[in-house]
């Protein structure tokens, strides 16, 4: 247990409406990741941080915006939610585990767009 | 070309089974490989590290062949438990980016 957890768990929301997914993480890590899970496509990233105030994009950021200004917390923004960001979102910190850097996940966020 | 292919499958293999998983990736400079497991709407979680050498672990067994970018998952006396998807993940090299395959699904009946 990687001590993460992600709020809300599911939610269903508007076209048009902003959407904030939180990330909480209780170890210090440094990294943290945001993914999205489709059918037929591997976990994608969307945005990472490798420390506070210090955001990347991934290869699928186009219309989301991430922030973190706290080591603990990572946010996800849908600015304008659209029906093809239906997905289920995953928040992941990296650690090292046998002298090799590897990621552990949170439970998921459900995100519905109608 | 996907940067890491799996055969989704699903394989649907009787209890007590050993079953094999391949995937391929196409980064030749890829430098660490990974196996996640992932249940029905839960999240992906480690299964093993794959090594140059091999690794086993209990009825697990990992190979790495990087002449040919391919990777393989071994499972011996399957467990109805064993049901999941197996995702292969491959790191790229350069910070802690992963890619990720779009798994392997296993049934396991009685």
């Amino acid at each position: 247990d990687a001590g993460i957890t992600q709020s809300p768990r599911h939610k269903v929301t508007e076209t048009g409406t902003p959407v904030t997914l939180r990330c909480h993480q209780t170890e210090n890590h440094r990294y943290m990741y945001w993914y999205r899970q489709d059918p037929g496509h591997g976990l994608r990233l969307i945005h990472y941080s490798y420390g506070v105030k210090d955001t990347d994009k991934g290869e699928v950021s186009d219309g989301y915006s991430v922030s973190r200004s706290k080591t603990e917390d990572f946010l996800l923004t849908l600015e304008s939610a659209t029906s093809s960001q239906t997905s289920v979102y995953f928040c992941a910190i990296s650690e090292s585990t046998g002298g090799t850097e590897t990621q552990y996940f949170g439970p998921g966020t459900r995100l519905l767009v109608l | 070309r996907k940067e890491v292919e799996q055969d989704p499958g699903p394989f649907n293999v009787p209890e007590g089974a050993t079953v094999a998983f391949n995937c391929t990736y196409s980064n030749s400079a890829s430098q660490s490989f990974f196996w996640y497991r992932q249940d029905c709407r839960k999240e992906p979680k480690l299964l093993m590290s794959v090594y140059s050498s091999g690794n086993e672990d209990g009825r697990f067994t990992a190979q790495l062949n990087r002449a040919s970018q391919y990777i393989s998952l071994l499972i011996r006396d399957s467990k109805l438990s064993d049901s999941a998807t197996y995702l292969c993940v491959v790191k790229q090299g350069s910070g802690d980016k992963l890619t990720f395959g779009t798994g392997t699904r296993l049934a396991v009946r009685p």
